[in-house]
Parts: structure tokens; C-alpha cells; sequence
């Protein structure tokens, strides 16, 4: 039973445009959720974190929002650029160390692509 | 980049075959932890190794096997290779916060 759920596969977006990639989650113990993007050939390259002590956490043109009583974070792309194309994760961990420490729970990612 | 480096890129094997799979980490970063990635999935946590024992272990039998070296380095030793297997095989340093990927192990099992 997946822990943590990418429902959309892929998501086509303008340049320019706002990217907001969804994930929900399953289990309450989660303390720390991250996202990761990954390009062909080369491995997952963290993106941005959010502890469950926040709503929100901002860096760049990326902006991660939580909704703790939902069970669902969001990742923000503003302004879409045609080097975000890549596929996204979405990461868990129950530890409020940034899952150093442990293991980290990951959806099936969402591709997304972004047009000039 | 990330600084984490792993060989060889890629390995072809056959069924019931033995394979090691070997992982450099970030300068500094004490932890390495090793995930699977199949096809059209997210990757699936193995197992973790701080200062050079296990710290954690996923959903994965005991023909995976592992170890960390005193420069925190690391190999992933899968034995009686089935065709499932196939994956690539990704590791991860970290010492405090964010682990870091490196590039990942394609493994094909024939």
C-alpha cells in the first residue's frame, strides 16, 4: 500500500506559467517531507523540505505548502522555466531530522514539462 | 553534483548470478543509505549504514547484503540474482538533513 501517492503521472505547462505538483500522504508519523527532482540518467537532487511544524517554506521560485490536516503538500514552480522539465518526487520521513537518519518513503513522481 | 559517486554505471547479469555495486559518498557525510528504483516507480529504501553499521532495513530479503567502510564508503551485494532485480539501484549520503543522491547503478538481470 503506497505510503506516499503522486496521482498525476504527468503535467504539461506554459513557460512562464505556475507548475503545482500534488502528493498525498498516508501516515500520520511523517515529521518531514521533501522534494526531489530527477533528469535522465542522473540521480534524484533535492529540491526543497518542509517540516510538519510549518505550512510553508519558500526558496526561489519554489514554494512547498502543507496541509497537515489533509494529508497533502503541494510544490510551487514560479515562473515556470523550460529547465524544470524533469520528474518530480515527493519524499516522507518520520524523522524530524530530514530523514538523515532514516529512511525516506517516495511517490511514483510526476513528469513534468515545461514549453517554451 | 552532488559529490556522490557510484560504479559501475551500468551491469548486465544473469539469473541466480551474484553482482556488487559500490558507492563513494559526499565528503564529511557519515550515513549512506541505498534505495531501488524500477521502472515507473519511485525509489524503495534497502537498507541504511552509519559508521559502518546497519541503521535500518526495508522490505528486502536477506540476499541483499551490505556493508560501509571506515571511509564511509559502501557496497551493495546482491546474491542468487532474479529477474525483478532489475532496477536502478541508487545511493545516498548524508550526515545531518537532506540526503544526496548519486547518479545510480542500472542493473539488468537476463
Amino acid at each position: 500500500d503506497q505510503q506516499v501517492k503522486q496521482n498525476s503521472p504527468s503535467l504539461s505547462v506554459q513557460e512562464g506559467r505556475i507548475s503545482i505538483l500534488n502528493c498525498d500522504y498516508t501516515n500520520s508519523m511523517f515529521d518531514y517531507f521533501l522534494w526531489y527532482k530527477k533528469y535522465p540518467a542522473e540521480g534524484p537532487t533535492f529540491l526543497i523540505s518542509i517540516s510538519s511544524i510549518k505550512d510553508k517554506n519558500e526558496d526561489g521560485r519554489f514554494t512547498v505548502f502543507l496541509n497537515k490536516s489533509a494529508k497533502h503538500l503541494s510544490l510551487h514552480i514560479v515562473p515556470s522555466q523550460p529547465g524544470d522539465s524533469a520528474v518530480y518526487f515527493c519524499a516522507a520521513s518520520p524523522r524530524r531530522d530530514g530523514g538523515s537518519q532514516g529512511n525516506l518513503i517516495f511517490g511514483k513522481g510526476t513528469k513534468l514539462s515545461v514549453k517554451p | 553534483e552532488t559529490g556522490v559517486t557510484q560504479s559501475p554505471t551500468h551491469l548486465i547479469k544473469t539469473r541466480g548470478q551474484q553482482v556488487t555495486l559500490r558507492c563513494s559518498s559526499q565528503s564529511g557525510h557519515n550515513t549512506v543509505s541505498w534505495y531501488q528504483q524500477a521502472l515507473g516507480q519511485g525509489p524503495q529504501f534497502i537498507f541504511q549504514y552509519y559508521r559502518e553499521e546497519e541503521n535500518g532495513r526495508g522490505n528486502f530479503p536477506p540476499r541483499f547484503s551490505g556493508l560501509q567502510f571506515p571511509n564511509y564508503s559502501s557496497e551493495l551485494n546482491v546474491n542468487a540474482l532474479e529477474l525483478d532485480d532489475s532496477a536502478l539501484y541508487l545511493c545516498a549520503s548524508s550526515t545531518s538533513g537532506e540526503q544526496y543522491f548519486g547518479p545510480g547503478t542500472r542493473l539488468t538481470v537476463t
